[in-house]
C-alpha cells in the first residue's frame, strides 16, 4: 500500500505569515499533484508536477518536488483567509491503473 | 474546462434503503471514473476504479455488493450504496480521467446521511 504522509496536520496561522506544507512517501510517483478542498465541495487541482526536483511558481504558492519523485511540498507566501481549506497531495503510479494515492491531508486556518 | 457534474448533492434515507448516485463527465469522454469516500476532516480514500463497459475494480477492504458501481457509457458511472446503514454516512466523491486533456476532474461531491 502506498503512502502519503503529509504534515503539518493541522495549521492555524495570522494572515501575512508563511508556511510550508510537507508531503512524503517511500513510494516513486509518476506525477504529483496538489489540490485545495472547501467544506462540502471536490478537490480543485492547483497544480502537477511530474519532473524531480521541478518547481512552480502558482502566484503565491511555490510547489517542489523532490528529486527522487517520492516527495514534495508546498510553500505559501503572506497566507490570506481565502487560503484556508485542506490541502491535498496526490500521487499518481506509472502503470498503476492511473489511481490517485491521496495524501492524509493538511487543514489551514488563516486568521485575520 | 473539464466539468464533472454529480447528484444529489446531499441525501438522507432510512436504514435498509439503497441509494444511488450519478456522476457525469458533461464535456468530455471519461473512460475511468474514480469513487472516493471522504469522512469528517480525513483525506480522500479510494473506494473503485470504474472502466466504461467492465466491471469496477474495488480496493481493499470495499464490499463490492454492498457498493455497486455500474459505468454504462463513457460520461456516467452511478454508485449505488445497497441496505444502507447509519455508518455509510458519509461524503463521496467521484472523479473522471481524461488523461490526455484534462488529468483527473472531481464533482462537488454527496453527503449522505442514513438514519
Amino acid at each position: 500500500t502506498q503512502l502519503l504522509e503529509q504534515s503539518p496536520q493541522f495549521l492555524s496561522i495570522q494572515e501575512g505569515e508563511n508556511l510550508t506544507v510537507y508531503c512524503n512517501s517511500s513510494s516513486v510517483f509518476s506525477s504529483l499533484q496538489w489540490y485545495r478542498q472547501e467544506p462540502g465541495e471536490g478537490p480543485v487541482l492547483l497544480v502537477t508536477v511530474v519532473t524531480g526536483g521541478e518547481v512552480k511558481k502558482l502566484k503565491r504558492l511555490t510547489f517542489q518536488f523532490g528529486d527522487a519523485r517520492k516527495d514534495s511540498s508546498l510553500h505559501i507566501t503572506a497566507a490570506q483567509p481565502g487560503d484556508t481549506g485542506l490541502y491535498l497531495c496526490a500521487g499518481e503510479t506509472a502503470g498503476g491503473g492511473n489511481k490517485l494515492t491521496f495524501g492524509t491531508g493538511t487543514q489551514l486556518k488563516v486568521e485575520l | 474546462g473539464a466539468v464533472v457534474s454529480q447528484h444529489p448533492s446531499w441525501v438522507i434515507c432510512k436504514s435498509g434503503t439503497s441509494v444511488k448516485i450519478e456522476c457525469r463527465s458533461l464535456d468530455f469522454q471519461a473512460t475511468t471514473m474514480f469513487w472516493y469516500r471522504q469522512f469528517p476532516k480525513q483525506s480522500l480514500m479510494l473506494m473503485a476504479t470504474s472502466n466504461e463497459g467492465s466491471k469496477a475494480t474495488y480496493e481493499q477492504g470495499v464490499e463490492k455488493d454492498k457498493f455497486l458501481i455500474n459505468h454504462a457509457s463513457l460520461t456516467l458511472s452511478t454508485l449505488t450504496v445497497t441496505s444502507a446503514h447509519p455508518e455509510d454516512s458519509s461524503f463521496y466523491i467521484c472523479s473522471a480521467s481524461d488523461l490526455a486533456n484534462y488529468g483527473y476532474t472531481f464533482g462537488s461531491g454527496t453527503r449522505l446521511t442514513v438514519v
